[in-house]
């Protein structure tokens, strides 16, 4: 029972566009969420979070959205860059627990 | 910055042989973890400790267990390694002071089972 979903296992965008990153989840008692970028043959490094009770953090480029009744938050890159190009990894944490999704990779096309 | 460094990048072994990953942090980081992570089901918890001598079972600890005498060394053990432990495999720490629980990942082991 996956607690976090990624529903779109990868994004392809041009250069300078927006990318739109979603992720879901089930567990209302989450207290954090967070994104990762990976890139490969490196392991995630943290990018972004946003605490359960804000709707929305911003940092540079970066914005995550949180919508609570709809169990559902979304990572924003504007303008997006060839260097963006990574799998992203939305988290939520609980306790002890991190719950990771299986992650959305993006293509940032020149 | 913190670093988090794990012992091998790649490693191949043969079903049966006992393997161990090991991973070292620098930050006096109270907390450890070890994941896997294979395509399509991102990264599962595998292990985790708190302290020095303590383990917490994660979401997927069958097959493995782990060590941490030290509190900057945390290690994975495979105990009779099998094909299905093929895997990249993610060590990381964090802070238990951070509500957030930022995790600062290792490069990662690639690890083949033949």
């Amino acid at each position: 029972d996956q607690q976090v979903k990624q529903n779109s296992p990868s994004l392809s965008v041009q250069e300078g566009r927006i990318s739109i990153l979603n992720c879901d989840y089930t567990n209302s008692m989450f207290d954090y969420f967070l994104w990762y970028k990976k890139y490969p043959a490196e392991g995630p490094t943290f990018l972004i979070s946003i605490s359960s009770i804000k709707d929305k953090n911003e940092d540079g480029r970066f914005t995550v959205f949180l919508n609570k009744s709809a169990k559902h938050l979304s990572l924003h890159i504007v303008p997006s860059q060839p260097g963006d190009s990574a799998v992203y990894f939305c988290a939520a944490t609980g306790g002890f627990k991190t719950i990771f999704g299986a992650g959305t990779r993006l293509f940032v096309k020149a | 910055d913190v670093k988090v460094t794990q012992s091998s990048r790649y490693l191949v072994k043969r079903t049966g042989e006992k393997v161990f990953l090991e991973c070292v942090q620098d930050m006096d980081h109270e907390n450890m973890f070890w994941y896997r992570q294979d395509p399509g089901l991102g990264l599962r918890l595998i292990y985790f400790s708190y302290d020095v001598k303590m383990k917490e079972k994660g979401d997927i600890p069958e097959g493995y267990s782990v060590s941490r005498e030290k509190k900057e060394r945390f290690s994975l053990i495979l105990e009779s390694a099998s094909t299905n432990q093929t895997s990249m495999y993610l060590c990381a720490s964090s802070l238990p002071a951070d509500s957030t629980d930022t995790q600062y990942f290792g490069p990662g082991t690639r690890l083949t089972v033949l």
